[in-house]
């Protein structure tokens, strides 16, 4: 069974600029969680989407959203990049609220 | 809010030495209770998980943990700990309805040979 994946591995923008990831969970899992894991921060959570719909969001700003499609894929958006949302971005699906399984992250850096 | 601790951030401890990593959350109604494990170079894995039931809980590896929930606690434990367990571990809390998943900051264990 594949895991989930996630895309790119590593992301250099500039500040100001967009960033886009993405995310293909386990099949079958409708779920899918957007976390960011910044040095000495641990995870923050970011965003949890189900069956397409936004359930929740974490204190984040605006700047931060995405989207899940059909095929329960995932998109994470970052507009308007800033220094400090260098970070490496992880992705979990699950089905409902039971155990997630983690990709192996994106490495976003902004310069 | 809901908010998961773990107070010990950093643990040093020698091979064959007994753990416990302690994990504290805030929340008063029915709660799925994880620990995650990431070993170096590795992305996050499921170590163990609690919905209901025997409080007691057994993991891979030879990892337990234990649901006290007057104590709001999910404490994990490990009687005799390996090089190979060096890695950093997360609990995690999800609570009923459309609550976040929580982690806490995490606690990386360090065992000396």
């Amino acid at each position: 069974e594949a895991g989930v994946t996630q895309s790119p591995t590593h992301l250099i923008k500039t500040r100001g600029q967009q960033a886009t990831l993405r995310c293909s969970p386990i099949s079958g899992h409708t779920s899918v969680y957007w976390y960011q894991q910044a040095l000495g921060l641990g995870l923050q959570f970011l965003l949890w989407y189900d069956e397409g719909e936004e359930r929740n969001r974490g204190n984040f700003p605006p700047r931060f959203s995405g989207r899940q499609f059909p095929n329960y894929s995932s998109e994470l958006n970052v507009n308007a990049l800033e220094l400090e949302d260098s970070a490496l971005y992880l992705c979990a699906s699950s089905l409902w609220r039971f155990e997630q399984y983690f990709g192996p992250g994106t490495r976003l850096t902004v310069t | 809010a809901q908010s998961v601790s773990q107070h010990n951030h950093h643990v040093i401890l020698s091979e064959a030495a007994s753990l416990e990593l302690g994990c504290n959350y805030s929340y008063g109604g029915t709660v799925n209770l994880f620990w995650y494990v990431q070993y170096p170079g590795q992305h996050l894995q499921l170590l163990l998980k609690y919905f209901s039931g025997d409080p007691l809980v057994k993991g891979i590896k030879g990892f337990e943990a234990e649901f006290i929930k007057s104590k709001f606690s999910f404490n994990l434990r490990k009687p005799s700990v390996q090089w190979s367990d060096t890695a950093e571990y997360f609990c995690a809390v999800i609570s009923g309805g459309y609550q976040k998943v929580t982690f806490g900051t995490g606690t990386k264990l360090q065992v000396i040979p």
